[in-house]
């Protein structure tokens, strides 16, 4: 079975903050994705990469970065922590041989900034 | 531009009945369709998809007909469990470029025994 996992369940933070989510997956995928998830916006996309060292913006990219320096992980900044950022963010991945491809979704990091 | 329009929740049921969850959807081209569901505490799983027009995509008793021409994809099971209750999320994803998916606002689904 494929697996993505997330470094943190829960995570609390303070305004201004560096902060750094963690993703790995164990199925060599090629793609790796980060969504932020809120109640009613359902989950947009932050940042996707396609591979080692490649990265393009998602639909609300404003407020993060990514590092993707190995296949299996794709990391998610925060540079500088603020309160709506406050959100639950899931990481995917999936293979990239088509556009039928589905993406596996790892548990979720639920992040409070205070 | 591409989006997804799902129907407010959230939804309650007992457990036996009937389920329909709307979805309908904004693309240009052909768009690949999919439901995702996220159970309480979880990520979100592949619940089912479908590729092209008139294609029937189905697991776990739940089924969605890609529909062109009203432009839906509603999720169906005739008969919900009280372990279905989760979060459902419409998607579809553009039938070229990229993998990004582009996804509803999700539907809060509880089924009472």
């Amino acid at each position: 079975d494929v697996k993505v996992t997330q470094s943190s369940r829960y995570l609390v933070k303070r305004t201004g903050e560096k902060v750094f989510l963690e993703c790995v997956q164990d199925m060599d995928h090629e793609n790796m994705f980060w969504y932020r998830q809120d109640p009613g916006l359902g989950l947009r996309l932050i940042y996707f990469s396609y591979d080692v060292k490649m990265k393009e913006k998602g639909d609300i990219p404003e407020g993060y970065s990514v590092s993707r320096e190995k296949k299996e992980r794709f990391s998610l900044i925060l540079e500088s922590a603020s309160t709506n950022q406050t959100s639950m963010y899931l990481c995917a991945s999936s293979f990239d041989t088509g556009f039928q491809e589905t993406q596996y979704f790892g548990p979720g990091t639920r992040l409070l900034v205070l | 531009g591409n989006s997804v329009t799902q129907m407010e929740g959230p939804v309650t049921l007992s457990e036996e009945a009937f389920l329909t969850i709307n979805c309908t959807y904004t693309a240009t081209g052909y768009p690949s369709l999919f439901w995702y569901v996220q159970y309480p505490g979880e990520g979100l799983q592949l619940l089912l998809k479908a590729t092209k027009a008139d294609d029937k995509g189905s697991n776990k008793g739940f089924e969605a007909t890609y529909r062109k021409e009203t432009t839906s994809f509603h999720l169906e099971k005739g008969s919900v469990q009280v372990s279905d209750s989760a979060v459902y999320f419409c998607a579809l994803r553009k039938s070229w470029g990229a993998q990004k998916l582009v996804f509803g606002q999700g539907t809060r689904l509880t089924i009472n025994p």
